[in-house]
């Protein structure tokens, strides 16, 4: 059982308010990344990060924001939240030179 | 880009039968090929997976195979249960993109009783 967490796991909020999902992990990991899952189940990688201070963007674009200030912690924020950002979010994470991504449970957002 | 297709989207069988999914995947660099099982309201969980090197491995009712040549790459699950009604993921890693991984996408297996 991987050791990585995310909060909350249901948000229901309107549109235009401002939000941080959260995912931490305590398996020392410095590999953290996000994915967006659709309704259709595709997984799509928006962020990773490979250590302290390193973030990038993935394969879909997004308009929210990441932030890893420690190797523990790796949020994701949306400035303004509007409908078309409905989805499930996935954090995952690898530990430096091994393969297997850990996934957290995820937080499903709906964005009224 | 590395670009991974699986079959079939859905899968419906009968308890005790067996459940094959296959993926294939674009990139011949791809080196290594995670299979993960996701439940309802859970994250994906790696179930099994197998490197570039290997040809086929086994662990209790699940096995992958993989074929280079072909570029594609199989789950295979015998004695199916209930319990294994969920949705599957195949994936490849290719290190010359920073070892990220691609998934397929996904298939939903219903273990009928």
């Amino acid at each position: 059982e991987a050791d990585i967490y995310q909060t909350p796991r249901y948000l229901v909020i309107g549109t235009g308010k401002k939000i941080t999902l959260e995912c931490s992990q305590t398996m020392g990991h410095d590999k953290m990344y996000w994915y967006q899952q659709d309704p259709g189940m595709e997984l799509h990688l928006i962020h990773y990060s490979y250590g302290v201070n390193s973030t990038e963007k993935g394969d879909l674009s997004s308009e929210s924001t990441v932030s890893r200030i420690r190797t523990e912690h790796f949020p994701l924020t949306l400035e303004s939240a509007r409908p078309s950002h409905t989805s499930q979010y996935l954090c995952a994470s690898r530990a430096g030179g091994t393969d297997t991504q850990y996934f957290g449970p995820g937080t499903r957002l709906t964005v009224l | 880009g590395e670009n991974v297709e699986q079959h079939p989207s859905t899968l419906s069988v009968q308890e005790g039968d067996s459940a094959v999914i296959k993926c294939t995947y674009s990139d011949s660099a791809s080196n290594y090929f995670p299979w993960y099982k996701q439940e309802l309201g859970k994250g994906p969980q790696l179930i099994i997976d197998i490197r570039s090197n290997v040809g086929e491995k086994k662990d209790q009712r699940i096995a992958v195979t993989l074929n280079k040549t072909a570029k594609h790459f199989s789950l295979h699950i015998t004695e199916t249960q209930p319990e294994d009604s969920a949705v599957y993921f195949c994936a490849a890693m290719t290190k010359a993109a920073g070892n990220k991984l691609t998934f397929g996408g996904g298939t939903r297996v219903l273990v009928k009783p």
